[in-house]
């Protein structure tokens, strides 16, 4: 069963406005990293976040991460037509096997020119 | 630096029949992974090789499904014989360590 579950499922915007994808996850993390993948196409690494982390910042990328409330956040600040693709948080899990990444059910991003 | 590197990109077949997909890794990259993408959900481990022994293949329906990593390098994926619900993409990925490198999958299409 997927340990993430993003939200929304499906997001659209307008050029130049932000998009906050929310994930949330069931079990204790080592780290929780957001992909992209964009039309057919495979998966691409945006961000990680340690589960002792609060925040992180990657060019117009904000994650933020609440292990208390077992959720992550991520905010593209911005919006690029460039950006639509689907969105994926994926973490890792203090009892799975080492590396391995469980990921949720994504949000399909649109931004609109 | 090549990526990770996926053939056939498409493949249609009939149910029943065998299809194999393949996947040469990053150089230097001792792991190995074997991804299920079915439309609209995210993608679910199938196996997790390390070099060229398995990690975990808890998740591989092994009674169709099979894959090697000979000598550490390149992987194959099989399935044999195929079903309806086995359309989807496989993906591979690869890692040095913590993040994982994705190739452009495969489309199976199982008719």
């Amino acid at each position: 069963s997927q340990q993430g579950e993003e939200d929304p499922q499906a997001l659209s915007i307008q050029e130049g406005e932000n998009a906050t994808m929310n994930c949330s996850y069931k079990t204790s993390i080592n780290n929780l990293q957001w992909y992209r993948q964009n039309s057919g196409r495979g998966l691409v690494h945006l961000i990680l976040i340690r589960s002792n982390e609060r925040e992180k910042h990657s060019g117009r990328l904000r994650v933020t991460l609440d292990t208390s409330k077992k959720s992550s956040s991520l905010l593209i600040t911005a919006s690029r037509a460039a950006d639509t693709a689907s969105y994926f948080c994926a973490t890792t899990t203090s009892s799975g096997s080492a590396r391995q990444l469980t990921f949720g059910s994504g949000t399909q991003l649109t931004v609109l020119p | 630096e090549a990526g990770v590197a996926q053939s056939p990109r498409y493949k249609i077949i009939e149910k029943r029949q065998s299809v194999a997909f393949w996947c040469n890794p990053i150089s230097g990259h001792a792991t190995l992974y074997w991804y299920q993408q079915i439309l609209g959900q995210g993608p679910k481990l199938l196996i997790q090789f390390q070099n060229n022994g398995v990690v975990d293949d808890s998740q591989l329906p092994k009674d169709r499904f099979s894959a090697e990593r000979l000598k550490g390098v390149d992987s194959t994926l099989k399935i044999q014989p195929a079903k309806l619900e086995d359309s989807a993409v496989y993906l591979c990925a690869s890692s040095p360590g913590t993040l994982q490198f994705f190739g452009p999958g495969t489309r199976l299409t199982v008719l």
